[in-house]
């Protein structure tokens, strides 16, 4: 079955600087690729999501790339604030009978100002 | 629209005793899942449903049991709970299953003595 690899699994930044969360998977039929940020005490959240047709989408300050020969896809935050800081996890979901959507394991971003 | 809802928010279980999780959604999707959450673990799919009266394992379905007799709930028994399960429960659901947002509820707080 599918194994998604997130990395890093804490991230500090100063306000105003870019973070960058990467994730790896290890089956080549993923084809979609969510993430989603859950602030302290409150539900997960999707934020951006890129389908395995598209090499980069943006959304303001957020951005997801995907390289699918290499099998890692990576979540671009510019111009962090202080709201930024959460749980930040990333999933992948094959299209294929006898699957769901299988998290990694998160990365708290702590951002300060 | 209530979205999804989850049935206790908060249970404290004696080890051997036996619960029901219970999650509702009014947004007529047909894939409901159940996630745990532990620290440093991330989101790990326990059991899913594509649709009215169909359930299926995901990545850590032991010591757990689901039913999906209405649509729009799917619940999550504990037969016999261990220490091992004391976790945050969250229910989701979507209308596509490898490719739509999930929407989460506000979690269940589950702790095993």
């Amino acid at each position: 079955g599918e194994n998604v690899e997130q990395h890093p699994s804490t991230l500090s930044v100063q306000e105003g600087d870019s973070a960058v969360i990467k994730c790896t998977y290890s089956d080549s039929a993923s084809n979609y690729f969510p993430w989603y940020k859950q602030e302290l005490g409150k539900r997960p959240q999707l934020i951006i999501d890129i389908r395995s047709n598209v090499g980069e989408k943006k959304d303001q300050r957020i951005a997801v790339t995907l390289n699918k020969t290499a099998k890692h896809f990576s979540l671009h935050i510019t111009e962090t604030q202080p709201e930024d800081s959460a749980v930040y996890f990333c999933a992948a979901s094959p299209n294929q009978a006898g699957t769901a959507l299988i998290f990694g394991k998160g990365t708290t971003l702590s951002v300060s100002s | 629209n209530a979205g999804v809802t989850q049935t206790p928010k908060f249970r404290v279980l004696k080890t051997g005793q036996s619960m029901t999780l219970l999650c509702a959604q009014d947004m007529n999707h047909e894939y409901m899942y159940w996630y745990r959450q532990d620290p440093g673990m991330g989101l790990r799919l326990i059991h899913y449903s594509v649709g009215e009266g169909t359930t299926a394992k995901g990545e850590v379905p032991d010591g757990y049991n689901v039913s999906r007799l209405k649509k729009q709930n799917f619940l999550l028994g504990l037969e016999s709970a261990a220490p091992s399960q004391t976790s945050v429960y969250f229910c989701a659901s979507n209308q596509k299953l490898h490719t739509g947002e999930l929407f989460f509820g506000e979690g269940s707080r589950l702790t095993v003595l």
